[in-house]
């Protein structure tokens, strides 16, 4: 069993859709969850991270982790064109010293269309 | 701020080649990680150092990858012999300490073995 899985699409919405991001993880340990954004034959981008279980906005983007049942989502609100990529979520443990490895879902593909 | 530069960006060569990437972190960033991402994968941490220093290389295949980070600042990463399945995007990072939340990625390189 992977450490964090992600559906990876592809999805496809229309412009203006609320879309929904969504990935699991197994390792009790991971504190920190992230969600990257990574355009074609770019390098991830990362949007915003949650410490712990709660929600986090940022403009139209809402992130969200419950802990109790390992899931983490994402939440774009009136999706645009310009929000078609692929979406990484990742965890990793708080860091205690020595490495401090980002754990990578498979991504999901998402293409708002017009 | 100038971003995280890899050099080069494409590279094509035959199994059993040997090949090297060049990274140069974000000015300051002690941390410094190589990824390796696969068609329809999440990225996976191949080594991290902190300034010239190794901190995890527990997912490196050390017989045939190699990695330095002399005077803590640009990074080598070696392939010899490569691979088929070394055909992939490798991607360096940089962080300001390893327990900073926020990586920022290069544009990776991409690695086609034929």
């Amino acid at each position: 069993q992977k450490e964090v899985e992600q559906d990876p699409g592809p999805l496809s919405v229309p412009e203006g859709a609320i879309v929904s991001l969504n990935c699991t993880y197994s390792n009790s340990a991971f504190q920190y969850f992230m969600w990257y954004r990574q355009y074609s034959r770019k390098g991830p981008e990362l949007l915003m991270y949650t410490y712990s279980s709660g929600n986090k906005e940022d403009g139209r983007f809402t992130a969200q982790v419950d802990k109790s049942s390992k899931y983490i989502s994402l939440f774009i609100r009136d999706s645009q064109p310009s929000d078609s990529a692929t979406y990484l979520c990742a965890s990793r443990p708080r860091w205690t010293g020595g490495g401090n490895k980002l754990t990578f879902g498979t991504g999901t593909q998402l293409k708002v269309e017009l | 701020e100038a971003g995280v530069a890899q050099s080069p960006r494409y590279k094509i060569i035959e199994k059993r080649q040997s090949v090297a990437f060049w990274c140069n972190p974000i000015s300051g960033h002690a941390t410094l990680y190589w990824y390796q991402q696969i068609l329809g994968q999440g990225p996976k941490l191949l080594i991290q150092f902190q300034n010239n220093g190794v901190v995890d290389d527990s997912q490196l295949p050390k017989d045939r990858f190699s990695a330095e980070r002399l005077k803590g600042v640009d990074s080598t990463l070696k392939i010899q012999p490569a691979k088929l399945e070394d055909s992939a995007v490798y991607l360096c990072a940089s962080s300001v300490t390893p327990g900073n939340t926020e990586a920022f990625f290069g544009q990776g390189t991409r690695l086609t073995v034929v």
